[in-house]
């Protein structure tokens, strides 16, 4: 089975801060897919980017990027230049490639804080 | 694109009673769906997957009996709490999965909060 942890429930940042939040993982699969979800208040689910396992380069969208350690398993997330609009639940999430519809596995959340 | 609805938003019911939630896909056709449970403060869990035309697989731990799927079509599917109890008060997220979606993403839905008095 696979597993997903993230080590800070919390955290806090000011604004045009950069702040990175931590994700381990745990795996015997060698394809698959990482990721990191924004929950708001409004609750919905936003994708914030997205790792293919067998790409060595590390995932850049805009002010967030992703720091991709395969052999240890760790997929952190930073924010740069962070903005009020960034406060709410970050969720890294795994899901195995099998060609067919695949499940995706979530870390329990890090509560992200931007203050002014 | 790819925009997902859920409907309703929020349900309060009495203890005993079913309620149904509906989960669309409005500009796609959605092979697989899946239905998600998040308590307050918590992460999001895996209820079942289901796919058009098929029962739904559930998670371990999940009884069918009382939380039932139907996917009739390729953009609806729904969840159904049967005789809800106040255990089951939470907030009930579906995502689907385009057959055209590359690298396997979830289009989420913005959820349903289901309080059972």
């Amino acid at each position: 089975a696979q597993t997903v942890t993230q080590s800070q429930p919390e955290m806090s940042v000011q604004e045009a801060e950069t702040v990175t939040l931590s994700c381990t993982y745990d795996t015997s699969e060698n394809n698959y897919y990482l990721f990191w979800y924004k929950q708001p208040p409004s609750r919905q689910m936003i994708l914030v980017i997205r790792q293919e396992a067998y790409k060595q380069q590390n995932a850049t969208e805009n002010r967030f990027s992703v720091n991709f350690q395969k052999a240890a398993k760790s997929f952190s997330l930073k924010i740069s230049d962070s903005q009020l609009g960034d406060t709410a639940m970050y969720f890294c999430a795994f899901m195995i490639y099998t060609g067919t519809a695949s499940k995706l596995t979530f870390g329990t959340g890090t509560r992200l804080q931007v203050t002014l | 694109g790819a925009v997902v609805s859920q409907h309703p938003s929020r349900v309060i019911c009495k203890s005993g009673t079913s309620v149904k939630i509906e989960c669309r896909s409005l500009d796609f056709q959605a092979t697989t769906m899946f239905w998600y449970r998040q308590f307050p403060k918590q992460s999001l869990m895996l209820m079942a997957t289901s796919n058009e035309g098929s029962k739904a697989t559930y998670e371990q731990g999940v009884e069918k009996d009382k939380f039932l799927i139907n996917h009739a079509s390729l953009t609806l599917s729904t969840l159904t709490v049967t005789s809800a109890h106040p255990e089951d008060s939470s907030f009930y997220i579906c995502s689907a999965l385009s057959a055209r979606t590359v690298n396997n993403e979830q289009f989420f839905g913005p959820g349903t909060r289901l309080t059972v008095l």
